[in-house]
């Protein structure tokens, strides 16, 4: 079936350099697509999105980029931190989904920010 | 009321007994969603209902799971005849129609 799922499962990075976390996706019906970061214990928490007449979309320290061609989406940490630290979840829907903002999430990747 | 909250944070059951969690949305927002998580993986969505009406159901809910929303505040998600299986953190969201999804921290199952 349509699925979301990451390349790596984990990412150690150094304080002070970018992080890269890479999701690939394969309902091509997908239009809009989101970026959760979750800590241990904790419930999901927004980061950013983007819907599919985008291919780049900024925030405060994070970015977001949409390969249609490749079906690929990637998030870019800025200055990563040892806050940033925690499990980032794609996630995505469709608009042929009729489920209000049902969303179909990725398995997750970990990122280690070490000191 | 600044997010979502969802009550109890954690229990713990023997197998075959019946477990009830709450989930209080944010005052405004008119959807609320359940999504199940296990270790390591990304939430699964179960269902979702628009005001008081349960408008969606996975076919993870199986007919040992209910939920509902009776005065399209709060809600509440059954589960019926605990299996181990059942173990997982189950997750409350809410949103503006089709706006973002807030989560709340989620209560976590655990069927010894």
């Amino acid at each position: 079936g349509e699925s979301v799922g990451l390349h790596l499962p984990t990412l150690s990075v150094q304080e002070g350099d970018n992080s890269i976390i890479n999701c690939a996706y394969s309902n091509s019906a997908s239009d809009y697509f989101i970026w959760y970061k979750q800590e241990s214990g904790k419930g999901p928490q927004f980061i950013i999105d983007i819907r599919s007449n985008m291919d780049k979309r900024q925030g405060q320290r994070v970015t977001v980029l949409l390969n249609k061609t490749v079906k690929h989406l990637s998030l870019q940490i800025a200055a990563t931190q040892p806050g940033d630290s925690a499990v980032y979840f794609c996630a995505e829907n469709s608009a042929q989904e009729t489920s209000g903002s049902r969303l179909t999430f990725g398995e997750g990747t970990q990122l280690t920010v070490n000191p | 009321d600044t997010g979502v909250s969802q009550d109890p944070r954690h229990k713990i059951t023997k197998r075959g007994q019946n477990v009830t969690f709450r989930c209080d949305p944010i005052s405004e927002h008119n959807r609320l969603y359940w999504y199940r998580q296990t270790l390591g993986q990304g939430p699964e969505f179960l269902t979702y209902f628009q005001n008081e009406a349960q408008l969606e159901k996975s076919r993870l809910l199986s007919d040992r799971f209910s939920a509902e929303r009776p005065k399209g505040s709060f809600s509440t998600l059954e589960i019926q005849r605990t299996e181990q299986g059942d173990s997982a953190m189950y997750l409350c969201a809410s949103s503006l129609y089709t706006g973002e999804l807030f989560f709340g921290e989620g209560s976590r199952l655990t069927v010894l």
